[in-house]
């Protein structure tokens, strides 16, 4: 059963960059697009963009200029650098795995608490 | 302001029967396939129906999922107070070239 990891809570500060690795454990990445979507406090679910086994990537048109997903084979994980962050970036970060054709989350990490602040 | 537009909330009594619209457009939900998440308080979310209409295991059958046109609906019947938690929709948008999420529904059980 695939299980993705994450880390624990950061605190960032204005203009640094983020960046989070999930764990693929159970499975391997082939064959599934790997998403990343955050959680705003109090607020709705947004999409951030993903990343393909074969490398393709989908951003967000929102978040397209400040962000990038990569993924590495070698140790089945895949990650997101979020960059120039501002205190509207504070949010709880999910990563999930995409069922690509008939495109839904099938299995979640339990979320990054990141917090932006001076 | 999200893609996909849901009611912010909705409430009924345990036992009743409740739904959750969850309205699109052609390039999201008209094309593509609607799926429906689960958030428990404090929780990650998790998925509740796939293309469409199908339930993953474990999920039980008082709960249904359809979609018409470019709207989809998410119904509880025999609402349990278990059953209190955020109800999202998503979609891939071929627009955009992303995936979309409705802004969510908090059901309430009195």
């Amino acid at each position: 059963q695939v299980q993705l990891q994450q880390g624990g809570a950061y605190l960032l500060k204005p203009s640094e960059t983020l960046s989070l690795t999930c764990g693929v454990s159970g499975g391997s990445l082939s064959g599934f697009f790997w998403s990343w979507v955050r959680q705003s406090p109090g607020k709705g679910l947004e999409w951030i963009g993903e990343i393909h086994h074969s490398g393709d990537t989908n951003y967000s048109p929102s978040l397209k200029s400040r962000v990038s997903v990569s993924m590495d084979t070698s140790t089945n994980q895949f990650s997101l650098n979020l960059r120039s962050l501002t205190a509207a970036d504070t949010a709880v970060y999910y990563c999930a795995r995409v069922v690509d054709f008939y495109y839904y989350m099938d299995v979640w990490g339990r979320g990054t608490t990141v917090t932006v602040s001076s | 302001q999200s893609v996909l537009t849901q009611p912010p909330s909705v409430t009924a009594a345990p036992g009743q029967t409740v739904t959750i619209s969850c309205s699109g457009s052609s390039p999201n939900i008209g094309n593509n396939h609607v799926s429906w998440y689960q958030q428990l308080p404090g929780t990650a979310p998790k998925l509740l129906f796939y293309e469409n209409n199908k339930r993953p295991s474990g999920i039980p059958d008082r709960f249904s999922a359809s979609k018409s046109g470019t709207s989809a609906t998410l119904g509880i019947t025999g609402l349990q107070t278990e059953d209190e938690a955020d109800y999202y929709c998503g979609a891939w948008d071929s627009r955009l070239g992303s995936g979309v999420f409705g802004g969510g529904t908090r059901v309430t059980v009195l």
